[in-house]
């Protein structure tokens, strides 16, 4: 089956602790993208790859990091510094950056302990 | 700024009816208009993509207009399901191709 998986499903983290989130796509997508998604806001963007080796800064990248080491995978890293990571985080990919339609992960709920 | 806001922000129909969710936004320049519909706890489906040149578009019982020129945007639903219970989000991609989402719409469909 093509398409984007991420994992876990639910992730609970402890503080000062940092945590991975996993996203994985087999649609041979050029752009990845990470999002965030908090009650009754719109998907704030966190970092977004065009390519290999390659990624930017999205509006609130403070407190995250990102490799794009693989095509297929951009995992998130949600480190210490992030104060409030409580959040429900969406992978998302897309044949390039340019009018084209990105196709969303099933998410991954962080919750804080 | 770029903004995009949505009206209302939650609805409630019966089963059967149609219903229009609005999308007004501030994006400039104008690249292009999708709406997404997101289940609870799921990630968003696309619906429809919009040029600037587009001023509608349908997939099924959901058809998309856009006004370039007011910057309004509508999602009408015909013969609402049960299955059409979710979030309506409203995405505009200006020249930074950066896109700006909306808060959705919360649509409750009742038998």
């Amino acid at each position: 089956d093509g398409g984007i998986t991420q994992s876990p499903k639910y992730l609970f983290r402890k503080e000062g602790q940092n945590v991975t989130l996993s996203c994985e796509q087999n649609l041979n997508h050029d752009a990845m993208y990470w999002y965030r998604q908090d009650p009754g806001q719109g998907l704030r963007l966190i970092y977004y790859s065009q390519i290999v080796n390659d990624f930017q800064k999205g509006d609130i990248a403070e407190g995250y990091s990102v490799s794009r080491e693989k095509k297929e995978s951009f995992p998130l890293t949600v480190t210490s510094a992030q104060k409030n990571p409580t959040a429900f985080y969406l992978c998302a990919s897309s044949i390039g950056v340019v009018q084209e339609t990105q196709y969303f992960g099933p998410g991954t709920r962080l919750l804080v302990l | 700024k770029n903004q995009v806001e949505q009206s209302p922000q939650s609805l409630i129909i019966l089963e059967g009816k149609n219903c229009t969710l609005q999308c007004n936004y501030t994006v400039s320049p104008f690249s292009n208009l999708r709406w997404y519909k997101q289940d609870t706890g799921r990630g968003p489906v696309s619906l429809t993509i919009m040029t600037f040149s587009e001023n509608t578009k349908s997939n099924g019982r959901y058809t998309a207009t856009l006004d370039a020129d007011t910057k309004q945007s509508s999602l009408h639903i015909t013969a609402s399901q049960l299955s059409d219970s979710a979030s309506y989000i409203c995405v505009v991609t200006g020249g930074s191709y950066i896109p700006t989402f909306g808060r959705g719409t919360s649509l409750i469909v009742h038998p």
